[in-house]
């Protein structure tokens, strides 16, 4: 099945600091990826849509200065928590589509990220 | 996307099956049935989605009722790695997926 790879796997940062995770896709095209986050023992929530090329859309909360998403390509998602601070620490998950009509989504193994 | 109604939490022994049950009332014409699940630490994995008739792969069965208000993930022999939470989300095939609190399976020796 498609493969989304999904790095770092963990990082450990000091307040203020921004911090950049990647996911790819490694055997198709992602005209769209998701990106998520999950904080413990809660679901999964989804904070915004990327597609190839044009800026993301973000969901309602989520801030877009905050959470910086660049999708400058049809195998490779950025998302970089700007400034981060310890309530940032969370898991950050990402998903992706493929763009030939189909209509799973696969997600990446997932970051967490741990803001001293 | 339509809501979707799951129970908390469901034990299952190890080598029966486990139905999980998840309804969707308002759900719409156009409108899939996912099921995915997610292990502790890890992404969600996709395991089956349907949209009028039942699917069955090899990691587990769909059956969605005729009215589609209703369906149930069947794993047919569970085992002790099939503990997780297990999200039930009807949306169109190019929509977001948006998670609930899903279940929890906890299967038992």
């Amino acid at each position: 099945g498609a493969v989304v790879s999904q790095h770092p796997s963990r990082v450990i940062c000091k307040s203020g600091t921004s911090v950049k995770i990647e996911c790819r896709s490694l055997d198709f095209q992602a005209t769209t990826m998701f990106w998520y986050r999950q904080f413990p023992k809660q679901s999964l929530m989804l904070m915004a849509t990327s597609n190839e090329g044009s800026k993301a859309t973000y969901e309602q909360g989520v801030e877009k200065d905050k959470f910086l998403i660049n999708h400058a390509s049809l195998t490779l998602s950025t998302l970089t928590v700007t400034s981060a601070h310890p309530e940032d620490s969370s898991f950050y998950i990402c998903s992706a589509r493929g763009d030939a009509g189909n209509e799973k989504l696969f997600f990446g193994s997932g970051t967490q990220l741990s803001v001293l | 996307d339509a809501k979707t109604t799951q129970p908390t939490s469901m034990d299952c022994a190890e080598g029966r099956a486990a139905n999980l049950p998840c309804n969707h009332s308002t759900i719409s014409g156009n409108e899939y049935v996912y099921w995915y699940r997610q292990i502790h630490s890890q992404g969600p994995q996709y395991i089956i989605h349907g949209l009028k008739n039942n699917e069955t792969n090899e990691m587990a069965s769909l059956i969605i009722t005729e009215d589609r208000k209703s369906s149930t993930l069947i794993l047919p022999h569970a085992t002790l790695r099939d503990t997780a939470v297990y999200y039930c989300i009807a949306t169109d095939s190019w929509g977001k997926l948006q998670f609930g609190a899903g279940t929890q399976v906890v299967v038992t020796p």
